[in-house]
């Protein structure tokens, strides 16, 4: 089955650069989402089609993407966020959708 | 304001069928959009379950096909999940989301979820 690989853990101090790799054979062809999920509470849209930012999502949340890899990259990390990040993509099919395994976030 | 709601058994036998409904506020399920079921056993990832569109397309994750259902009723704005014979792996938090079929490749991503509950399974 298709699969989206994601390191388990991320850890910056605040104010520093954090950044969180997705990696996947379809991403080169495929867009890639990426979702903030903090404690109990349901995941939320922070970056789509590897680049767009939706409205109310702070600029300092980027997406980029490099043959099989697309990064989440998160300026300036604030306390507030710290959560899990899960990338999405489709596989290269078309006819399901798959999650990685996600990333926890940890600012130190 | 696009709102989702998750409703059903919190508790549900071994071998026995999971059922949740999915009602959408503020915003017809009867639009452009394919509609989500995504889940979420505690302490692990996200895995997307099938996404439905109001005229009956579905499509289904592989691994769960046959003991899935998905519907819609568009009088009732609202979409349905039913997994056959479940057993203990399928505890989970169970999220609804608006989202796109996973042949739209101009997909704008999962942007409205409800907030989620729990269906534990157990006898």
């Amino acid at each position: 089955s298709y699969e989206l690989t994601q390191p388990p853990s991320v850890s910056v101090s605040p104010g520093q650069t954090a950044r969180i790799t997705c990696s996947a054979d379809a991403l080169p062809r495929q867009y890639a989402y990426w979702y903030q999920q903090k404690p109990g509470q349901a995941p939320v849209l922070v970056i789509y089609k590897d680049t767009a930012r939706p409205s109310g999502i702070p600029e300092r949340f980027s997406g980029s993407s490099s043959g099989t890899t697309v990064t989440l990259t998160i300026s300036g990390v604030q306390a507030e966020d710290e959560a899990d990040y899960y990338c999405q993509s489709g596989d290269s099919g078309g006819t399901s959708w798959v999650f990685g395994g996600g990333t926890k976030l940890t600012v130190l | 304001q696009v709102q989702l709601k998750e409703s059903g058994p919190r508790l549900v036998k071994p071998s026995e069928t999971l059922s949740l409904t999915c009602t959408v506020s503020g915003y017809s399920i009867s639009g452009g959009d394919y509609w989500a079921w995504i889940r979420q056993p505690p302490g692990k990832g996200l895995e997307w379950i099938g996404s439905i569109y109001h005229g009956g397309i579905t499509y289904y994750n592989a691994s769960l096909t046959s003991r899935l259902t998905m519907s819609v009723d568009t009088s009732r704005n609202h979409f349905s999940l039913n997994l056959r014979s479940v057993t203990a792996a399928d505890t989970a938090v169970y999220y609804c989301a608006r989202g796109d079929s996973p042949d739209n490749f101009d997909s704008s991503g999962f942007d409205h979820w409800g907030l989620g509950t729990l269906v534990t399974v157990s006898s």
